[in-house]
């Protein structure tokens, strides 16, 4: 079965300072990847995500995430944090054909302001 | 176009009752997952509908039942409520199944219930 680990459980950070999330699967075929974000009282939103094609990919608010097949990789960066921000950031992984979404513990990010 | 639509909001429910919630996915999409989502826990996949189908189910016991109508929308069901379900439950709706090639789901902004 497929399975996503988050590096970091809570990371806090100054604005202005660059962002690196970490998420790893485990799963060795085709994959499909994403980022969400869940703002203080909001609802889940797709920040990003990867099909195919070139593996850095942009989404929302400045930030990208890169898929690196050989290390089942997909961290999300961002160069400059605001405080808007702070948030949990969810990876999830769907593998094609046969699997479900499977969803990584998830990281909280605080921004000082 | 409107998004995932989820009804109730918050509902607090007693030990050994029973609840129903609601999902309206966006418009044109057939399929509908539900996860439940907890501090301890994160977000779990529960299950699965598409064209009012159960496709997919997680690891959860039979209290935990859905059903999907012809309009799509879909409704999930808990009895025999226990401490433990307190939780945050989503809704996401994808045009296709989740399982094809390149589907995004796009998720409401969930039903919190406790249960006293």
């Amino acid at each position: 079965a497929q399975s996503v680990s988050q590096h970091n459980h809570h990371v806090i950070l100054s604005e202005a300072a660059s962002l690196e999330l970490g998420c790893n699967y485990s799963y060795g075929g085709t994959v499909n990847l994403f980022w969400y974000v869940q703002y203080p009282g909001q609802h889940l939103q797709l920040l990003l995500k990867y099909f195919s094609g070139d593996p850095l990919v942009k989404g929302i608010k400045g930030f990208e995430a890169e898929f690196i097949k050989s290390k089942f990789s997909f961290n999300l960066r961002k160069p400059s944090v605001q405080w808007s921000d702070t948030a949990e950031y969810f990876c999830a992984v769907n593998a094609n054909y046969g699997q479900n979404f499977v969803f990584g513990p998830g990281t909280r990010l605080s921004v000082l302001p | 176009k409107a998004g995932v639509t989820q009804t109730p909001r918050y509902l607090i429910k007693t030990r050994g009752q029973q609840v129903t919630l609601s999902c309206s996915p966006i418009s044109g999409h057939r399929s509908v997952s539900w996860y439940q989502q907890t501090p301890g826990q994160g977000l779990q996949f529960l299950f699965e509908y598409f064209s009012e189908t159960q496709r997919n189910k997680g690891n959860f016991p039979g209290r935990f039942s859905g059903r999907q109508f012809s309009n799509s929308r879909s409704e999930m069901n808990v009895s025999t409520l226990e401490l433990g379900d307190s939780a945050l439950y989503l809704c996401a709706s994808s045009r296709n199944a989740i399982q094809g090639v390149g589907e995004t789901q796009y998720f409401g902004p969930g039903t919190r219930l406790l249960v006293l």
